[in-house]
């Protein structure tokens, strides 16, 4: 399996722009998260899904994230508008078992100007 | 919700010394506690994880330990190489119909040859 796949691996856009981060979980693994990496608050918690259904999306910052799972090989991640302050390391996880290992993506380093 | 959280911060050791990280978490519920490395640049990969029904669990150099009435976990990483060194992160979840992993806000290893 080739693993997490996510696209793309870096993005540098303007204040103001709509960024999409999108996500291939392992194939069968039912359970995916979203994740933001920053220097000052680690890794947070944005979003999860369990058979494509959002079960907890209390770590979403604000209105302007967004996210989907129209099916079970794909989700994205919505910014709109971007702002400076969202800069940092998207990583998107899948999991196959309620409490197995989690496998990150390579994650997708996020630069908004 | 669950609240972990890990210490040190940065931890410097010689190499062929231990290594210790500490975290506690808040919520009784949670039963799995998995502990990520990443390189720099990486993605966060498991290393060792322990669920609520053992106290200790071991694989060559590195090993945990679990006790739940206290409600903390600490990973031990013994004969350390220049190659342990890398940010170390716990978590702790998976309680009851919870899927999601809370993070700690990791640890700064360095072995120093």
């Amino acid at each position: 399996d080739a693993g997490v796949i996510q696209s793309p691996r870096h993005e540098v856009t303007e204040m103001g722009q709509e960024v999409t981060l999108r996500c291939k979980p392992i194939s069968g693994h039912n359970s995916l998260f979203w994740y933001r990496q920053t220097m000052m608050r680690g890794l947070e918690l944005l979003i999860y899904f369990n058979n494509n259904v959002p079960i907890d999306d209390s770590g979403m910052p604000e209105d302007r994230f967004s996210a989907k799972m129209p099916n079970a090989s794909f989700s994205t991640l919505k910014i709109q508008p971007s702002e400076p302050r969202d800069s940092a390391v998207y990583f998107c996880a899948s999991r196959g078992t309620l409490a197995g290992e989690l496998f990150f993506g390579e994650g997708s380093r996020l630069t908004v100007l | 919700g669950e609240n972990v959280e890990q210490h040190p911060s940065t931890l410097s050791v010689q190499e062929g010394d231990s290594a210790v990280i500490k975290c506690t978490y808040s919520d009784s519920a949670s039963n799995y506690f998995p502990w990520y490395k990443q390189e720099l640049g990486k993605r966060p990969q498991l290393i060792i994880d322990i669920r609520s029904n053992v106290g200790e669990k071991k694989d060559q150099r590195i090993a945990v330990t679990l006790n739940k009435t206290a409600k903390h976990f600490s990973l031990h990483i013994t004969e350390t190489q220049p190659e342990d060194s890398a940010v170390y992160f716990c978590a702790a979840g998976g309680g009851g119909s919870n899927y999601k992993l809370t993070f700690g806000k990791g640890t700064l290893l360095t072995v120093n040859p």
